[in-house]
């Protein structure tokens, strides 16, 4: 079945930092991809999304580019903020069942000042 | 409001109680699905409404859980004779279309905590 894989955390940076967290996915067709973000205490947002190969996702200065050919879509931040503190969350939904999300594990990230 | 909302927010019961979580998707979304989020387990597929009908019911652990849908609108969770390990976070989500609409961006709640002593 399909699934999900992004790195374990927590990842600590400092404030300005580059982030990547990675995500690698196993689906069969041209699932869509998509990065969730929860902040403490909060609810889950859909925080960026790309439905075809080679498409980029972006929004507050995250972005993801969905690679067919090493079936990742890796989130990438040139300067985190603390603000950017949050468990994110990689997922897909396949290409042809419904709009079910399969999600990776999750991954803390942690910004200090 | 404009977005998906659950109650309660958060609830604690006794072991071998039954309880009932409440969502209502935002207004005009047709699919609406439950998941679950436990500590240590990530976020897990439950139940999948599209209107009235759930096509998959694939992820309900067990017989003690079981959804519904009225009106293709509100949904109620529930789970019967409670056990702690159903404690979590019940995260229910809305979307405009279903089968065949791939890429539909799926709105949550903030979840509904539910907590088993």
């Amino acid at each position: 079945g399909d699934s999900v894989t992004q790195m374990e955390g927590p990842v600590t940076l400092s404030e300005e930092a580059f982030l990547t967290i990675n995500c690698t996915y196993t689906a069969t067709g041209y699932p869509s991809l998509f990065w969730y973000v929860q902040y403490p205490g909060e609810g889950l947002q859909l925080l960026l999304k790309a439905t075809k190969a080679d498409d980029k996702g972006s929004n507050k200065g995250f972005e993801a580019t969905y690679r067919k050919e090493t079936t990742s879509f890796h989130l990438e931040k040139g300067s985190v903020q603390v603000s950017d503190s949050a468990v994110y969350f990689c997922a897909l939904t396949p290409n042809n069942a419904g709009n079910m999300l399969t999600f990776g594990g999750g991954t803390r990230l942690m910004v200090k000042p | 409001g404009a977005g998906v909302s659950q109650s309660p927010s958060n609830k604690v019961t006794e072991k071998g109680k039954d309880v009932e979580l409440r969502c209502d998707p935002i207004s005009g979304h047709t699919a609406l699905y439950w998941y679950r989020q436990s500590l240590g387990q990530g976020l897990e597929f439950l139940i999948y409404f599209q209107g009235n009908s759930a096509p998959d019911k694939s992820g309900l652990p067990s017989d003690r859980f079981s959804a519904e849908r009225t009106g293709g609108s509100v949904s109620t969770l529930t789970i019967q004779r409670t056990q702690q390990e159903d404690s979590a976070v019940y995260l229910c989500a809305s979307s405009p279309g279903g089968q065949g609409l791939s890429g539909n961006t799926i709105y949550f709640g903030e979840g509904s905590w539910l907590t088993v002593v």
